[in-house]
This record gives C-alpha cells, structure tokens and sequence, in this order.
C-alpha cells in the first residue's frame, strides 16, 4: 500500500517491560512526526524528524521515551519501562516536504498501547 | 502558547440536518488552520485547510473560514449524511524554526443517525 504503516497495531505491555513501535512512512517522504492521543483527546506532539535528523523532542514526556529514524525512512518510538500513563495510541504522520501548505500530513492508523 | 479549543461532543445530528462544529484558536503570527477527520477504524485525514484570513477551505460540502478577528475556524455543512459520523479535529500550523508543526484540538464526535 502507498500510505503509512505502523506496527503493531495493538500492543499490551505489563509495566515495566520496554516497548517499541514501528512507522513506516510513504516512501520519499521527509519529514516524520510521532503524536501521542490518550483517550478522547486530540493527538499531542512528541516529536519531529526530517529525514534522518531529530530536529525536536519537546514533546517527548520523559526520557523514557526514545525515537530514531536511522536512514531517514522507517522510523521506532521505543518506551523503556513502561508505566500505565503510556497507554495511549501512538500516531505516526509523514508528509513529503517540509512545508505543510501544499504537503498535508498523512496518518497512520496508530498503535494501541494498553500498559497493565 | 498556541493552542485550539473545539465545542463538546458528542454531537448527534438527524441526516441531511445542518452542522456547525465551533473551533477557536489562540496563537502568535498567522497560522494555518486545518480540519482533519477520523473515520471509525482509519487515520487521521485531512479535510480542509485555509491559510489566510478570510480564505475559506472546503472539501466533500464541508466549509470553513478563517476569520482572524473572532479567531475562529468553525466547520459547517448544510446537509450531514450517515457516511459523516466521525471524529473532527481543528487544528493549526504553526512554522517553528525549520519545520511545520501541527497543534490539535481535542476533536468532536459526530453521529449522525438515518
């Protein structure tokens, strides 16, 4: 498919265990964004990649959380040690320059993490 | 900071009635406004965008302005159908350093009922 895939798509984690999601954007896409949605809210910011560079982390909630995009495609969002205010879905997006007027995000479906 | 305030759902609406779904922002300079929509089981999409004052975007009979003096970017459309029941979310771009980011509203939900 031509969209973004993430995985998995469910995730359940007993606390403190690590755990690592995956996004892999539209392929040629530059920029990366992570968003974290709890439960009947909008999705937050967590962080922003452009290729491979990780221009901002600010909104990543603790340094537990961790994200990486090597080569400038696929991208991980790793938590370390879980805790139950993780649980959340994990929203992927990428667009294909930088420059949202004429290059709109395009979502994934998100990863379900339900810490337990 | 920048920030998007959106009404209360849910909100359910009989088909082919008129929606509005209130969305104000506060923000510094002049960004660009979006809404973006969840359908049960997808991703976030984008539906409209307006990036100036007094633009309106539209899409699928969905409309909205920007209107910088009430700082508002509220959604409407004149006749909902079954196939509208989702999550809406306004949103808004604001230019960071070297980068676009995007800020969203909490969303609203939408059912509409035959």
């Amino acid at each position: 498919g031509a969209g973004v895939s993430q995985s998995p798509r469910y995730k359940v984690a007993k606390r403190g265990q690590d755990v690592a999601l995956r996004c892999d954007p539209i392929s040629g896409h530059v920029s990366l964004f992570w968003y974290q949605q709890a439960l009947g809210q909008g999705p937050e910011f967590l962080t922003y990649f452009q290729n491979e560079a990780q221009l901002d982390k600010s909104g990543l909630p603790s340094d537990r959380f961790f994200a990486e995009r090597p080569e400038g495609s696929v991208s991980t969002l790793k938590i370390q040690r879980t805790q139950q205010e993780d649980s959340a879905v994990y929203l992927c997006a990428s667009s294909l320059v930088q420059g949202l007027y004429n290059s709109p995000l395009h979502f994934g479906n998100g990863t379900r993490l339900t810490v337990t | 900071g920048n920030s998007v305030t959106q009404m209360e759902g849910p909100v359910t609406l009989s088909e082919e009635a008129f929606l509005t779904i209130n969305c104000t922002y506060t923000a510094t300079g002049y960004p660009s406004l979006f809404w973006y929509v969840q359908y049960p089981g997808e991703g976030l999409q984008l539906l409209l965008k307006a990036t100036k004052a007094d633009d309106k975007g539209s899409n699928k009979g969905f409309e909205a302005t920007y209107r910088k003096e009430t700082t508002s970017f509220h959604l409407e459309k004149g006749s909902v159908q079954v196939s509208d029941s989702a999550v809406y979310f306004c949103a808004l771009c604001s230019f960071k350093t070297s980068y676009d980011k995007v800020i969203f509203g909490p969303g609203t939900s939408l059912s509409v009922i035959p």
